[in-house]
Order: structure tokens, then sequence, then C-alpha cells
């Protein structure tokens, strides 16, 4: 039982690059997010999705996409890589429905040059 | 508008000093507030849930709807403390699962 990982750990993009962060759970969560972590900003939500099937914007989507493959996997897209998006990004997932907590990736360190 | 506000960007204690670290929150339902922990090198973790009113590691938190409030403390704190520190709320009503998160505190406990 991995619980939440998260790939890659660290990515070194030049700006206009495309990529994409993989995340997948084991845990048989409903819901996944992903946020991102900046000095000073605490955690932003940039999308999630609520249950198979669906996806939302969270706070700070611009730039971004999404793909909820399968129940395990939701995965995050950047099409053309930005400065602003250096950033630490954070996959979780819970099961709202039996109020479970949210368990957390290790995270993606990623640096737009 | 659902807001969690941690006004402090940096604590500084001394080892055995009592802990606070401050959370409030804007929404208007009864929600659901945690305090989750991001040591150094590792995954962000639960620390505590209002509704289980449970003490972890020593700290304990009171959710106080007068206030808005809902503080982390510990009476005496320890070195291995030292950590970012999140104040995250649920808002009850909603069907998405969606936590919001406060900007963060990072408590530094001095030997």
């Amino acid at each position: 039982n991995a619980g939440v990982t998260q790939t890659p750990k660290f990515q070194v993009l030049k700006t206009g690059q495309s990529m994409t962060l993989q995340c997948a759970q084991d845990m048989n969560h409903n819901s996944m997010y992903w946020y991102r972590q900046d000095p000073g900003m605490g955690l932003r939500l940039i999308y999630y999705s609520a249950s198979e099937g669906t996806t939302d914007k969270g706070e700070v989507p611009n730039g971004y996409n999404v793909s909820r493959l399968n129940k395990r996997e939701f995965s995050l897209r950047l099409e053309s890589a930005a400065p602003s998006q250096t950033s630490v990004y954070f996959c979780a997932s819970r099961d709202y429905t039996t109020n479970e907590k949210l368990f957390f990736g290790s995270g993606t360190q990623l640096s737009v040059l | 508008a659902q807001r969690v506000t941690q006004p402090e960007k940096l604590l500084s204690v001394f080892k055995g000093a009592p802990v606070e670290l401050k959370c409030n929150y804007s929404y208007s339902g009864s929600p659901e507030l945690f305090w989750y922990v991001q040591y150094s090198r590792q995954r962000l973790q639960l620390l505590l849930r209002h509704i289980s009113r449970e003490s972890i590691k020593g700290f304990t938190a009171d959710l106080n709807k007068g206030e808005t409030s809902f503080h982390l403390k510990k009476p005496f704190a320890q070195e291995e403390d030292s950590a970012m520190y999140y104040c995250a709320l649920f808002p009850g009503s909603s069907n998405t699962g969606k936590l919001i998160f406060g900007q963060g505190t990072t408590l530094q406990v001095k030997p």
C-alpha cells in the first residue's frame, strides 16, 4: 500500500516546454487534487476531481490541464511552461464520503527557466 | 468567501516555551478544521482535526466559532516540532471534498 505516488520528484523545464505530472493512489479514494506550494502563498488548489469522470478548476487553474484517467490516476499537464509555474506540486487524495483525511504525495519540485 | 488566514509566516521560540500558531477562518456554515504539518523532507500529513478532539504530539486546537479561530497550541515546544504548519478548512456544505489551506506558518524551535 504505497498511498499517493507522484512522478517525477524533480524536473527542470525551459520556458515553452510541456510536461505531465503523474499521480496515482491505491486507496480507492473518490477525490483527487493538485496543489502548488509557494513561499508565503501556502497551498493553492489548481484543479480537483471530486469523483472519477469529473474535474473542476481550483483557485489557480490558468496554464494547467488535468485528466482523471481512472479512479486511481490524476495527471496535471503544463502545455507551455512559464517561469511563474516554478513551484512544488502536490497531489492528494481523499474519500470525502467517509470523511477521510487528505493524503498527500511527496511532491514534485519544478523549475522553469 | 471561504478563507483561512494564518497571520504569522514565521514563529520562532525556544525549546520548552509555549507555542500558539494562529488560524482564523471565514465561513458562514459549520466548518471542519484541520491542522496539517510538513516536516523537513517529508510529505504533508494530518496533525489533528477538530472533530476528533484529540491531542497529537502534545498539540491541541480548539474551535472557537465566536472568534472564527482554530489556534494550535502546545505547552512546551520541542526541537522536533520545527516544521511548516498549515491550517485547513473543509466547507461542510461542499460535496467536493476540497480543502482550503492557509498560507502556512513555519515554526522554528531553538535549542
